[in-house]
């Protein structure tokens, strides 16, 4: 089956400008997550979802960072005002159920260019 | 807020060589310890994952070893293949309240040489 999807899978912005990012996860997944990862490192937590419910959105870097799932498939990752340093790779990933035993099922990611 | 310290960054190894690769965490819930491989252009993608009340567990050609009292886990490639070249990342538990969420480590890139 389809496995978690993103696009556009490629974005170059200028600075100022907004960007919305796209997320189709696995179908009848519960869960999603979004990332963030930056160049040789680590996926960042940014925000989760459960079903419709944004629960956490703790590692969103500030206010400019927006990010909904309004029927609890689809999620889109909003960021206005892009600046440089939002440049990065920004991962979606989604699971079966709520636990953090669920296995996390990444798609390739957008990769994020702000000029 | 967990923290977790994945070593080395980079590791370059002959065809059949035993990488491995170790974690180490500060505090965490409950033991729940996976380690995700990820190839260039591609997101992450679960390798093999630890559960409570197991100190090692093998999959394959990987294995994970997990010494609770030190706070730390490694990951082990027995025979490793060229094929294997990618970035390991390793995982913990939130240690606060959320049961959801994972902090990952700044990964290691592994190179296997022909």
């Amino acid at each position: 089956g389809a496995g978690v999807s993103q696009s556009p899978r490629y974005k170059v912005a200028k600075r100022g400008q907004d960007v919305a990012l796209r997320c189709d996860p696995i179908s009848g997944h519960v869960s999603l997550f979004w990332y963030q990862q930056a160049l040789g490192q680590g996926p960042e937590f940014l925000t989760y979802f459960q079903n419709e419910a944004q629960l956490d959105k703790s590692g969103l870097p500030s206010d400019r960072f927006f990010a909904e799932r309004p029927e609890g498939s689809v999620s889109t990752l909003k960021i206005q005002r892009t600046q440089q340093e939002d440049s990065a790779v920004y991962l979606c990933a989604s699971s079966l159920g709520p636990l953090t035993t669920d296995t996390q099922y990444f798609g390739p990611g957008t990769r994020l260019t702000v000029l | 807020q967990q923290q977790v310290k994945q070593s080395p960054q980079s590791l370059i190894v002959q065809k059949g060589g035993i990488p491995i690769i170790n974690c180490a965490y500060e505090n965490t819930a409950f033991d729940y310890f996976p380690w995700y491989q990820q190839f260039p252009g591609k997101g992450p993608a679960l390798l093999i994952a630890i559960r409570p009340d197991v100190s090692e567990k093998k999959e394959g050609r990987f294995t994970i070893s997990f010494n609770k009292s030190a706070k730390q886990f490694s990951l082990h490639i027995m025979d490793s293949q060229p094929g294997d070249s990618a970035t390991y990342f390793c995982a913990a538990p939130n240690s606060g309240g959320s049961n959801y969420k994972l902090t990952f480590g700044k990964g290691t890139l592994l190179t296997v040489n022909p």
